[in-house]
């Protein structure tokens, strides 16, 4: 399995905290990404991160920001948590996105803002 | 935009029965799809992947997946189910997912 490890697990927090997760990778992959998870929706990209310091927005960025100062860790931030952001937070990495290389994911962060 | 589809929310299979999961996909040029499988608490695991040459590949566990261009199709196949398969399965096109279809396997 690939070594992606994401921090914490589980948390429970209450509206208008701020908020962030961590995803560590021990595979010195290049790319890393962030993900939720909703029913219904599947798993839509939040951000993504193409090297140190460099990053782009997904399709739900609005409300979340990201910084990636070392290759191996990627973090995400709720500046302001709202209920509409509890959900299951996925990070994966992959080496390129080139010539369809596939991406590895970790297993998630359960968000609860009350 | 974009987009990939997958139709079936939630399907039922009798274990020893055969399997299709379906999905679509909007793209111009040819796509990068990828079949991931996700069990309860887990993150996901690739099952398989296309990008060029043989439109049937191979997977993991027995899953094959077939890419038709005409139809904008990459079905994923088993040909008889296993009570472990019971998870969802998501089809991808590089970053962008489908719903996902939830399996359940009845014994």
């Amino acid at each position: 399995d690939a070594g992606i490890t994401q921090s914490p697990r589980h948390k429970v927090t209450e509206t208008g905290t701020p908020v962030t997760l961590r995803c560590h990778q021990t595979e010195n992959h290049r790319y890393m990404y962030w993900y939720r998870q909703d029913p219904g929706h599947g798993l839509r990209l939040i951000h993504y991160s193409y090297g140190v310091k460099d990053t782009d927005k997904g399709e739900v960025s609005d409300g979340y920001s990201v910084s990636r100062s070392k290759t191996e860790d990627f973090l995400l931030t709720l500046e302001s948590a709202t209920s509409s952001q509890t959900s299951v937070y996925f990070c994966a990495i992959s080496e390129s996105t080139l010539v369809g290389q596939p991406q590895h994911f970790g297993d998630g962060t359960r968000l609860s803002i009350l | 935009a974009q987009s990939v589809t997958q139709p079936d929310i939630h399907i039922t299979v009798s274990e020893g029965a055969s399997l299709e999961l379906r999905c679509n996909y909007s793209y111009g040029a040819t796509p990068y799809l990828f079949w991931y499988v996700q069990s309860p608490g887990q993150g996901l695991q690739l099952l398989l992947k296309y990008f060029s040459g043989d439109t049937l590949v191979q997977g993991i566990k027995g899953f094959e997946a077939e890419f038709k261009r005409s139809q904008s199709s990459f079905n994923l196949r088993k040909p008889s189910v296993h009570w472990s398969d019971a998870a969802e399965y998501f089809c991808a096109n590089d970053m962008r997912f489908g719903a996902g279809t939830r399996l359940t396997v009845k014994p």
